[in-house]
């Protein structure tokens, strides 16, 4: 049974550019959370999808943008990265919204440059 | 606002030296509370979720306890494969958001 899958595992970007990261949730899971974790640091709640919808949003710009599609995979799009965006980027995925359960992926380490 | 706090930042232990680890938080109305452990590089693996005040759980060598303003993550005879940070994050009635703490830096020397 896969986990939760993210790609890509490191990614290098440039001051000002666009990302796209993407998630695929474990088997039986259709709720995505997104979180930011800088070095040293706990993670930050993002944003979560449910039924293709964002449920919730954590306290970051607009430039954080997400997607879920039909078969739970999400994606989270950065526009305009800033050198501050340099994280490691992680999905989680559960059953439903309320479930606290939640299964990681090995995160993407993303450099902004 | 909800926030959590762990203590110490980091313990450097030697093997078999048995500690505890605390997690403290201010919410409003706990729907749980939630211990994940993290190797460097890695996204966090789910240990334990607590509900209530009272409550415990156990895995091996760990055990989590929590009362109505913390929670400790007992660590019994640790070995070296025990190193890793231990995460504590809790959920509030409001929404279903997690609230992290910065994480305890465990280390068993051998």
């Amino acid at each position: 049974d896969a986990g939760v899958t993210q790609s890509p595992t490191h990614l290098i970007k440039t001051r000002g550019q666009q990302v796209t990261l993407r998630c695929s949730p474990k088997s039986g899971h259709d709720t995505v959370s997104w979180y930011q974790q800088a070095l040293g640091q706990g993670p930050q709640f993002i944003f979560q999808y449910y039924e293709e919808e964002e449920r919730q949003r954590g306290n970051f710009p607009d430039r954080f943008s997400g997607h879920q599609f039909p078969n739970y995979s999400s994606e989270l799009n950065v526009n305009a990265l800033l050198l501050g965006d340099s994280a490691l980027y992680l999905c989680a995925s559960s059953s439903w919204p309320g479930h606290t359960e939640a299964f990681f992926g090995q995160g993407t380490r993303l450099t902004v440059v | 606002e909800d926030q959590v706090t762990q203590s110490p930042e980091a313990l450097r232990l030697q093997e078999g030296e048995s500690s505890s680890l605390n997690c403290s938080y201010t919410v409003s109305g706990l729907r749980g509370l939630f211990w994940y452990r993290q190797d460097p590089g890695k996204g966090p693996e789910f240990l334990f979720t607590l509900y209530s005040a009272g409550e415990e759980k156990e895995k091996e060598r760990l055990k989590a306890t929590l009362t109505k303003k913390e929670s400790f993550l007992h660590i019994t005879a640790p070995k070296p494969e025990d190193s890793a940070t231990y995460l504590c994050a809790v959920q509030g009635e409001a929404n279903y958001q997690l609230i992290w703490g910065a994480g305890t830096k465990l280390i068993i020397k051998p």
